[in-house]
């Protein structure tokens, strides 16, 4: 079965200092992709970064890259220079092909980050 | 720009209450989504729909029902509203051809 984890209920950093989010996954497929959203409090989801399983370099978005260590099945999201406009929720998601043979999203449990002036 | 809107920000019902929440993506999309967020627990898909009159069932789907009558349209309907399904509901969509789901604002629901 698959799982994510997000293990960090809550994080802090300062502003314009980076903070790593963790994320760790199972599944035995080998095809799969690794997602991370935040969550504003206004409640939307925002798309961050994608990173496929056969990608061979870690995504980078601007600010955001996830830090894909496949062996350690896991995803971390790294945000460098925070700003005060990243405090919000963030969740880690799987894609994976499930029973019927379509893709699905499992999400894990969020970390919410606060940036500190 | 892609866009999902859904039908209330905030609303409330009774207990035994039927309860519509509709959900509306303007980019043709093939796929949507109907997911429940609670704290803690992250979102949890209720069921999907992978083309019009299609559906299929999520993770948790008791309680619920759905229906995709149109393309641009997916609604999630709670045929006796329970207190225990007091939650925030997210809609998202995704073209068939692509990963990427894209969500709407999300609908906080709360029974009474």
């Amino acid at each position: 079965a698959q799982k994510i984890t997000q293990t960090q209920p809550g994080m802090f950093v300062q502003e314009k200092e980076a903070v790593t989010l963790d994320c760790t996954y199972d599944t035995s497929d080998p095809s799969y992709g690794l997602f991370w959203y935040k969550q504003p409090s206004s409640g939307e989801m925002i798309f961050l970064i994608y990173q496929g399983s056969y990608d061979q370099q870690n995504a980078t978005e601007g600010r955001y890259s996830l830090n894909f260590q496949k062996a350690r099945k896991s995803a971390n999201l790294v945000i460098s220079a925070s700003q005060l406009g990243d405090s919000a929720m963030y969740f880690c998601a799987m894609r994976f092909i499930g029973s019927g043979g379509y893709n699905k999203l499992i999400f894990g449990a969020g970390t919410r980050l606060a940036v500190h002036p | 720009d892609v866009k999902v809107t859904q039908s209330s920000r905030y609303l409330v019902k009774r207990t035994g209450e039927k309860v519509f929440l509709e959900c509306v993506q303007d980019m043709d999309h093939e796929n949507m989504f109907w997911y429940r967020q609670d704290p803690g627990l992250g979102l949890r898909l209720i069921y999907f729909s992978y083309d019009v009159k299609m559906k299929e069932k999520g993770d948790i789907p008791e309680g619920y029902s759905v229906s995709r009558e149109k393309k641009e349209r997916f609604s999630l309907i709670l045929e006796s509203a329970s207190t225990n399904q007091t939650s925030m509901y997210l809609c998202a969509s995704r073209k068939q051809s692509s990963y990427e789901q894209y969500f709407g604002p999300g609908t906080r629901l709360t029974v009474t």
